[in-house]
């Protein structure tokens, strides 16, 4: 499944660094989202972009930048991250927003941060 | 809130037996219903999926049938292999796009 790529697969940063996640999508879908998946809990939900305009944000600390500057490409900027925030962080994609629209995820990236 | 619970794994079978991984699902409405799979060190893959009651996803010799009046999403396969080894998400879709996920299911087939 090439659908939903995302780079890096694995990051080490520490918590001064900058760093940012990328994903792109190539099933020509017009929403994205950004997921973390942590140790020993549910996948959260953390933005949701429709049209490149992000349309929700799970009271997500402000330590996670997003940007999407078009449909296929989405980015998640990380800057004085904390150790807890060491997880798998996956993106998806869905033909459009709504509750019928099944949502294809990337590989992921896993993070650590020291 | 809409909400998923799943079977606590882990679970181990021999190659061959019959899996199933039991989930249940609180939620308002008509949610749509997905198993997604995910492989060690990979994302998340949709598995299969149902949008109303009663009906059955299936993928891979995997079936699920949506049960409205037992709020029931389980997973279940005939004759598990090794290569089936991975960790199982239920989730739901209500009225919104938001997914709601299980906390997961690690399944292990042995040879």
């Amino acid at each position: 499944e090439t659908g939903v790529t995302q780079t890096p697969r694995h990051l080490v940063m520490g918590m001064t660094n900058k760093k940012s996640l990328k994903c792109e999508q190539h099933l020509g879908h017009n929403a994205m989202y950004w997921y973390k998946q942590s140790a020993k809990k549910p996948l959260e939900l953390m933005f949701v972009y429709s049209l490149e305009e992000r349309v929700e944000n799970n009271s997500v600390p402000s330590r996670f930048s997003p940007e999407c500057p078009n449909s296929s490409h989405l980015f998640l900027h990380l800057h004085t991250l904390q150790p807890e925030d060491s997880a798998l962080y996956l993106c998806a994609s869905s033909p459009r927003r709504g509750s019928q629209e099944t949502q294809y995820f990337g590989p992921g990236t896993r993070l650590l941060v020291l | 809130g809409n909400s998923v619970t799943q079977m606590e794994g882990p679970v181990t079978l021999s190659e061959e037996a019959f899996l199933t991984i039991n989930c249940t699902y609180t939620a308002t409405g008509y949610p749509s219903l997905f198993w997604y799979v995910q492989y060690p060190g990979e994302g998340l893959q949709l598995l299969l999926k149902a949008t109303k009651a009663d009906d059955k996803g299936s993928n891979k010799g995997f079936e699920a049938t949506y049960r409205k009046e037992t709020t029931s999403f389980h997973l279940e396969k005939g004759s598990v292999q090794v290569s089936d080894s991975a960790v199982y998400f239920c989730a739901l879709q209500g009225g919104s796009e938001k997914l709601v996920f299980g906390k997961g299911t690690k399944l292990t087939v042995n040879p």
